[in-house]
C-alpha cells in the first residue's frame, strides 16, 4: 500500500523568508501528485497537481510554486513568504482511477 | 463547475444512536464521490466512495454513504455513533482535468460531536 512522507509536520516562518516542503510517495509508482491548502481548519483548495516528472499545472495564481524532481517527490516552494500563505498544506497522491490518499500535513504559520 | 454542499456546520449526536452527515452535489455527467474524514492537525482519512453500481456504499469503520440521483445527495451515515467518531467529516467530488490529473472539490466540512 502506499505511504505519503510531508515534512516537517508545523513550521513558523517570518514573512519574505523562502519556504519549501516535501512530499515523497512510497508504494507506488508514477502517481498523480498534489497539494491542497487547507485555510481556518475547513475549507481544502488545490493548489498544483502534477502527472509525472517535470510537469506542474497551477491550480491558483499564487505566490508559491511546485516542483517534481523525481517520479515519487513534489515539492512546494516559495521564494518570499506572505502572512497569507499561512495555513495547513496536504500533500496527496492517486493513480489512474483510486481514491486519493494524504499525507499528514504540514502547519505553516507565517509571523 | 463541480461542487459539494454540506448545509451543517457540526452534527451533535449521543453515543448509540444513529448519524447522519449530509451532502448534496451539483455535477455535469455523472458524479464521482467522496467522503474522507480529519482529525486534529491530521490529514485527510479516505472512508468511501460511489463511483457507480450500488446506491448504497460500505466504507471503513461502520460508515455507510447512500448515492441518491434524485435528490443529489450522498449523505453518510452510521448506524451507531462511538465517541471517536468524533471528527471533521468532508464531502468532495471529483473532477478529471484536462492535464490527466483528478481535482477533488470539497465541501465546507462537518464537524460531528459525539457525546456520551
Amino acid at each position: 500500500s502506499q505511504t505519503i512522507h510531508q515534512w516537517p509536520a508545523t513550521l513558523v516562518q517570518p514573512v519574505g523568508s523562502p519556504l519549501s516542503l516535501e512530499c515523497t510517495v512510497e508504494g507506488t509508482s508514477n502517481p498523480n501528485l498534489y497539494w491542497y491548502r487547507q485555510a481556518a481548519g475547513r475549507g481544502l483548495q488545490l493548489l498544483f497537481y502534477s502527472v509525472g516528472i517535470g510537469q506542474i499545472s497551477s491550480e491558483v495564481p499564487q505566490n508559491l510554486s511546485a516542483s517534481r524532481p523525481q517520479d515519487r517527490q513534489f515539492i512546494l516552494s516559495s521564494k518570499k513568504l506572505l502572512l497569507s500563505d499561512s495555513g495547513f498544506y496536504l500533500c496527496a497522491t492517486d493513480r489512474g482511477g483510486s481514491e486519493a490518499f494524504f499525507g499528514q500535513g504540514t502547519r505553516l504559520t507565517v509571523v | 463547475a463541480q461542487s459539494v454542499a454540506q448545509p451543517e456546520d457540526q452534527v451533535n449526536v449521543a453515543e448509540g444512536n444513529p448519524l447522519t452527515v449530509k451532502c448534496t452535489y451539483s455535477v455535469s455527467g455523472n458524479p464521482y464521490l467522496f467522503w474522507y474524514v480529519q482529525y486534529p492537525n491530521r490529514g485527510l482519512q479516505f472512508l468511501l466512495k460511489y463511483i457507480t453500481g450500488d446506491n448504497l456504499v460500505k466504507g471503513s469503520y461502520g460508515f455507510e454513504a447512500e448515492f441518491n440521483k434524485s435528490q443529489t445527495s450522498f449523505h453518510l451515515k452510521k448506524p451507531s455513533a462511538l465517541v471517536s467518531d468524533s471528527a471533521l467529516y468532508f464531502c468532495a467530488v471529483r473532477d478529471r482535468m484536462a492535464g490527466g490529473g483528478n481535482k477533488l472539490t470539497f465541501g465546507t466540512g462537518t464537524q460531528l460531536k459525539v457525546e456520551l
